[in-house]
């Protein structure tokens, strides 16, 4: 069974500090990785994906994430985080076709002004 | 155009209570997905729905049943409710590879 750990479930940062949230994943076949964000009274939105190819993925609103087979880990990071990026993140895995994601417990970012 | 409709938004009813809610998307995508966020924001898979075969997870009691009228529907719903059952409930469709689309969600409330 795959499964998704997300080490920090709280983080507080101050605006323009860096940002690396840490997602390690456990599946034993090919994956797809995701991170998504929730912002507050909100639904959840794709940031960045991976498939395959380089594993070195871009999202939206500057953010980037680093998949390491090796590691099994697929972390997020934000150069400079800013006020409006305090949200809840969510790593998740699938291995395709109709059987859904998995995603880990979540990240409560919290970004002071 | 919203591509993943939820209704309602917000559903406040009472325990032994039975409940539905509608989600609809209009993306052509042959897959969707009903999950669950509890309170402590845990997001869990409920079901997938793919070509009218239902993956149900094992942990969902089967007071939960999806119903799919058409390819572009899937409601779900929940027979005698339980205070357990209060949580925001995800709507979500996918073309494949994972990639999946959101709805707004729905918050049920359970007295």
């Amino acid at each position: 069974a795959q499964s998704v750990s997300q080490h920090n479930h709280h983080v507080i940062l101050s605006e323009a500090a860096s940002l690396e949230l840490g997602c390690n994943y456990s599946y034993g076949g090919t994956v797809n990785l995701f991170w998504y964000v929730q912002y507050p009274g909100q639904h959840l939105q794709l940031l960045l994906k991976y498939f395959s190819g380089d594993p070195l993925v871009k999202g939206i609103k500057g953010f980037e994430a680093e998949f390491i087979k090796s590691k099994f880990s697929f972390n997020l990071r934000k150069p400079s985080v800013q006020w409006s990026d305090t949200a809840e993140y969510f790593c998740a895995v699938t291995g395709g076709g109709a059987d859904g994601l998995t995603f880990g417990k979540g990240t409560h970012l919290i970004i002071q002004p | 155009d919203t591509a993943v409709s939820q209704t309602p938004k917000y559903l406040v009813t009472q325990m032994g209570n039975d409940k539905s809610i509608k989600c609809e998307q209009n993306l052509g995508h042959d897959t969707m997905y009903w999950y669950k966020q509890d309170s402590k924001k845990f997001l869990k898979i409920m079901f997938s729905y793919n070509n009218k075969e239902l993956i149900i997870n094992e942990t969902v009691p089967n007071r939960f049943s999806p119903k799919s009228p058409d390819k572009a529907h899937l409601n779900l719903h929940i027979n005698s409710l339980e205070l357990g059952d209060s949580a925001v409930y995800f709507c979500a469709s996918s073309p494949g590879q994972g990639k999946q689309y959101f709805g707004p969600g729905t918050r049920l409330t359970v007295t």
